[in-house]
């Protein structure tokens, strides 16, 4: 069965450091989102990214974050100097019709640790 | 935005035994309701449910939607300690993302 493909597993990173957190989406996806779930926290959605562009985003994606597609493969999360609060762990999901309403497939997640 | 509430958030109970994990939300336009059982990483996919009445069955698993009373509920019978996970609920919101509930911790003993 075909999955999501998360880098690392898990991270740890000095506060004030950038992070790019790696996901390979299913090979036939369009659709591609990133969650995250803080330790004991509900898991919350973080942006959506269609054609090359995010296509929707919730207050928690601030300047700080930034979404990419470097390559036909890939779909990076980058945090630009990292936080104690960012730290959680990061789902990336993605889906072949818009959105959850069509199937969704959300890959193993990275754990950020930020010290 | 509104909740996603479901209970209990805790549930211990022995191998063999049926369970009725809960999800109640606020809102009536949404176009499915879905559950997720999270083992140590990633939600994987149980149901996703968008009419009223119907239910769903996968196995020992089964899930209904009541709209009108703005609930979801999802069956397990004849439990097994693999079942221990945690059981998520989420909403769909506009086509882009989920709403999600906080959980419901399953054990199952022995």
């Amino acid at each position: 069965e075909p999955e999501v493909t998360q880098t690392p597993s898990h991270q740890v990173t000095q506060m004030g450091q950038e992070v790019i957190l790696r996901c390979v989406p299913i090979s036939n996806h369009l659709y591609f989102y990133w969650y995250r779930q803080i330790l004991g926290q509900k898991v919350e959605f973080l942006v959506s990214f269609y054609n090359n562009e995010i296509s929707e985003k919730s207050e928690i994606f601030d300047d700080q974050f930034s979404v990419e597609r470097p390559d036909g493969s890939n779909f990076t999360l980058k945090i630009r100097s990292t936080k104690l609060e960012d730290s959680a762990m990061y789902f990336c999901a993605s889906s072949d019709l818009l959105g959850p309403n069509y199937g969704y497939t959300f890959g193993s997640g990275t754990r950020l640790t930020v010290v | 935005e509104d909740k996603v509430v479901q209970s209990p958030l805790s549930l211990v109970v022995h191998e063999g035994d049926t369970v009725t994990l809960n999800c109640s939300y606020e809102v009536t336009n949404f176009r499915s309701l879905l559950w997720y059982k999270q083992e140590k990483k990633a939600p994987t996919f149980l149901f996703m449910l968008t009419s009223s009445g119907i239910e769903k069955k996968s196995g020992r698993l089964s899930s209904i939607l009541d709209k009108k009373e703005l609930f979801s509920i999802l069956n397990i019978t004849a439990t097994q300690t693999g079942d221990s996970a945690v059981y998520l609920c989420a909403r769909t919101q506009g086509a882009q993302k989920l709403v999600f509930g906080q959980g419901t911790r399953l054990t199952i003993n022995p």
